[in-house]
């Protein structure tokens, strides 16, 4: 049981390149969410999945889009990175949709845009 | 509308000497509140959760927390800090909104734990 895992762990992109980051659980978990974490700022909400299939904007979803893949994985891709989209990403599940249930945390991926 | 404010972006203390940090929230509901601890270069890990049961939550590592109604706070609190402490702890809030929950991260607070 990995959990949730996230790939790469590091990237380094130029101005205008694009890339996509990965995500998968192995809970079973139905909801599952991208975030952006600077510094002093806790983590932002960048888009959600609360079920396959839906997805939805988070608090600052502009620059980027998603796909829930299928259960397991949910994707976060950058069409045209910019200098102010360096930050660490972090991807979580829950079993349900929120309330009381735990989210559990991916080990981040670091990206740099330069 | 809901927010979580924790009130020391840094908080530096002695091996063996008593860890607080605090966090109040606002909340239109009956809310649902987290600690996380992240340790360099790690991801987030739950700490305790307040769920609208007992009032004082014991967590992992000695740490715990009182939900306090009146005073709308939530600070986490541990007898004895250890070196493996040090790291940056983020109080959370969940709660109802419109369409379903909402949950609000708080900036961080990071502790240094000194030999």
């Amino acid at each position: 049981n990995a959990g949730v895992t996230q790939t790469p762990k590091f990237q380094v992109l130029k101005t205008g390149q694009s890339m996509t980051l990965q995500c998968a659980q192995d809970m079973n978990h139905n909801s599952m969410y991208w975030y952006r974490q600077d510094p002093g700022m806790g983590l932002r909400l960048i888009y959600y999945s609360a079920s396959e299939g839906t997805t939805d904007k988070g608090e600052v979803p502009n620059g980027y889009n998603v796909s829930r893949l299928n259960k397991r994985e949910f994707s976060l891709r950058l069409e045209s990175a910019a200098p102010s989209q360096t930050s660490v990403y972090f991807c979580a599940s829950r079993l349900g949709s929120g309330g009381p249930e735990t989210q559990y945390f991916g080990p981040g991926t670091r990206l740099l845009v330069l | 509308a809901q927010s979580v404010t924790q009130l020391d972006s840094h908080v530096s203390v002695s091996e063996g000497t008593p860890v607080l940090l605090r966090c109040n929230y606002s909340s239109s509901y009956s809310p649902s509140l987290f600690w996380y601890v992240q340790h360099p270069n790690k991801g987030l890990q739950l700490l305790l959760k307040y769920t609208s049961a007992a009032t004082l939550v014991k967590g992992i590592n000695g740490f715990e927390a009182e939900f306090k109604k009146s005073e709308t706070s939530f600070h986490l609190t541990k007898p004895s800090a250890h070196m493996s402490d040090a790291a940056e702890y983020f109080c959370v809030v969940s709660d109802r909104s419109t369409g379903g929950f909402k949950t609000i991260f708080g900036a961080g607070t990071r502790l240094f734990v000194k030999a």
